[in-house]
């Protein structure tokens, strides 16, 4: 089965640090990626999306991810983190050739960014 | 506010009970998706309407479970003789109707079942 694994469940960050959330999905075929957050007491939102084209996708709020193929890996990274980034971060992954369009996502990562 | 709306926000129930959660997409959206989220985990999968049809059922989702979307707008969930492992957030996302296209979710239903 289709699996999207999140390696690090709980990330404590100092403001201005640098961030990287790893992700990595199973399946083999054409995939879409995405990058959902969730703001304390906020609902999901998009940060970034993957669906062809550059690999390098850049999202809002100066997030950035990179797709890489052959690692099977859509890693999130922002450069220089701010206490307004702390939240739960979600990888998803919905394949190429579905119809439904259903997302896949992993275990989430909880960033703490302290002050 | 034009977003995905839903509700109730909370509900808490006792087992055997049954409860109804309502979803409100975005007006232009065809795609309708449910999604259930447990503590410490990600969203999964429920079920997907496009339009009014059902499309795809997840195995998640038990013969307890019934969800429709009658006129191809807003939809209901409604989970029959609740049980305590159905507590968790029941996440409602619309999206329109191509593929890689961003899924749009609401606020959620947080269940507790006592």
């Amino acid at each position: 089965a289709q699996s999207v694994s999140q390696h690090n469940h709980h990330v404590i960050l100092s403001e201005a640090a640098s961030l990287e959330l790893g992700c990595n999905y199973s399946y083999g075929g054409t995939v879409n990626l995405f990058w959902y957050v969730q703001y304390p007491g906020q609902h999901l939102q998009l940060l970034l999306k993957y669906f062809s084209g550059d690999p390098l996708v850049k999202g809002i709020k100066g997030f950035e991810a990179e797709f890489i193929k052959s690692k099977f890996s859509f890693n999130l990274r922002k450069p220089s983190v701010q206490w307004s980034d702390t939240a739960e971060y979600f990888c998803a992954v919905t394949r190429g050739s579905s119809n439904t369009g259903k997302l896949i996502f992993g275990q989430g990562t909880t960033l703490q960014v302290k002050p | 506010d034009t977003g995905v709306s839903q509700d109730p926000r909370h509900k808490i129930t006792k087992r055997g009970q049954n409860v109804t959660f309502r979803c409100d997409p975005i007006s232009e959206h065809n795609r309708l998706y449910w999604y259930r989220q447990t503590l410490g985990q990600g969203p999964e999968f429920l079920t997907y309407f496009q339009n009014e049809a059902q499309l795809e059922k997840s195995r998640l989702l038990s013969d307890r479970f019934s969800a429709e979307r009658p006129k191809g707008s807003f939809s209901t969930l409604e989970i029959q003789r609740t049980e305590q492992g159905d507590s968790a957030m029941y996440l409602c996302a619309s999206s329109e109707n191509r593929a890689g296209v961003t899924q749009y979710f609401g606020p959620g239903t947080r269940l507790l079942v006592l």
